[in-house]
Formats: C-alpha cells, sequence, structure tokens
C-alpha cells in the first residue's frame, strides 16, 4: 500500500496561494488520491479527488504528474479560515478496502 | 441535510466497561466506515460497510465489533474498554466504493477510557 509523505507544518499568508504537496511513490494502478480539510474538533471534509492529470473544483486544484508519485494541492488566495489540517489520502477498493491517511499538514494563514 | 449524525459526542468509561457509538447517515450511501483519530495522528480505518448486511476489517479492528442492520445505521461497540481505546472515533459514508467518491464524516466522538 500507499505510504504518504506530507509536510508536518506551513505558514502562509492571507491572499497567497497555497501549495502543499503529498508524497505516495508506490502507488498502485487502482489508487485515487483524495485531498481532505479537517478543523479542531471536527470530522475531516472532502476537498477534492483525482486520478492523473488536473482536476479543479470552486476551493482547490489537484495536479497529479504522469508517474502519480506525488500530488500537489493548490489553495487559491487563502484567508484566515483556511487554517487546518490538510489529509491526503491514497486509497484503493478493489480486495478490500485499504486506506492509507498521512499525518496530515498544518496550515497556518496568518494576517 | 443532516448527512452523517453521530452520539455521544463525548464519553468517558471506566476500563473494562462497555459501549456503542451510534452512527446514522440519511444520505441513502451504501459505504459506511468507522475510523479512530489519536492526537496528533491522522485516521485509521476500524470497520467498514458496503452494504446492509455486510461489514468487514479495516485496519486497527481488534476490541471492536460492528453491524449493518440498516443502510442508515451503523454502530460501533466496545466490548471491554481499555485505555488504548482512548481516541476520537469518526463515521463516514460514500455513495460507492473509493474510486471515485469523497466521504462525509461525522463530527466525531471523543471517548476517555481511564
Amino acid at each position: 500500500l500507499a505510504k504518504t509523505t506530507q509536510p508536518i507544518s506551513m505558514d502562509s499568508y492571507e491572499g497567497q496561494e497555497v501549495n502543499i504537496t503529498c508524497s505516495h511513490n508506490n502507488i498502485a494502478t487502482n489508487d485515487y488520491i483524495t485531498w481532505y480539510q479537517q478543523f479542531p474538533s471536527q470530522g475531516p471534509r472532502f476537498i477534492i479527488q483525482g486520478y492523473k492529470t488536473k482536476v479543479t473544483n470552486e476551493v482547490a486544484s489537484l495536479f497529479i504528474p504522469a508517474d502519480r508519485k506525488s500530488s500537489t494541492l493548490s489553495l487559491p488566495r487563502v484567508s484566515l479560515s483556511d487554517t487546518a489540517v490538510y489529509y491526503c489520502l491514497v486509497a484503493r477498493n478493489t480486495g478490500g478496502f485499504k486506506t492509507i491517511f498521512g499525518a496530515g499538514t498544518r496550515l497556518f494563514v496568518k494576517a | 441535510n443532516a448527512g452523517v449524525t453521530q452520539t455521544p459526542k463525548f464519553r468517558i468509561l471506566k476500563i473494562g466497561q462497555s459501549m456503542t457509538l451510534q452512527c446514522t447517515q440519511d444520505m441513502n450511501h451504501n459505504y459506511m466506515y468507522w475510523y479512530r483519530q489519536d492526537p496528533g495522528m491522522g485516521l485509521k480505518l476500524i470497520y467498514y460497510s458496503v452494504g446492509a448486511g455486510i461489514t468487514d476489517k479495516g485496519e486497527v479492528p481488534n476490541g471492536y465489533n460492528v453491524s449493518r442492520s440498516t443502510t442508515e445505521d451503523f454502530p460501533l461497540r466496545l466490548e471491554l474498554a481499555a485505555p488504548s481505546q482512548t481516541s476520537v472515533y469518526f463515521c463516514a459514508s460514500s455513495p460507492g466504493g473509493l474510486g471515485n467518491y469523497g466521504y462525509t464524516f461525522g463530527s466525531g466522538t471523543r471517548l476517555t477510557v481511564v
């Protein structure tokens, strides 16, 4: 199973673009990459999911290179309310549910 | 929409006691999951279910049991609580498998075993 590695923490300022990279060197063909956001005392919230290339929604973009060994979550113009922990998840649903949550990246957005 | 509802929000158990963590979803999702999250750590999958009557073990199932008699409910049972089970427990659901759908998580149950 693909183990994920993320930076432990990141600091940013309001209005900046933030890029958080997740490494998953052993990702398998059937694995998808999903990112979640978690605020204190709350359950994680789905942000975005992708398999390859680029995916964009109203809150973020996800960049996945051709070898899929890493992925980058891009948050445009962050605000104070984006201060949270961001988890990269690599998961598959063949042969049973195997999910690997990384330790997460603590993003702190400053004014 | 209520989404995924977990009860209770907080609970303190004594070693050896038993309890059931309740989880209900109103989105008609087939897949449901239980995770635990220890302080400063990521989430670990305890059990999951792909539909009513079907459950299977995740990464850390020891000390827990589940049942899925209806699509909506997925309770988690702790039979003999141990301090190692002190954690925050999250229930989640998704419409399909992990391939194409994200999870909807509940707000969690904070359990302390003393």
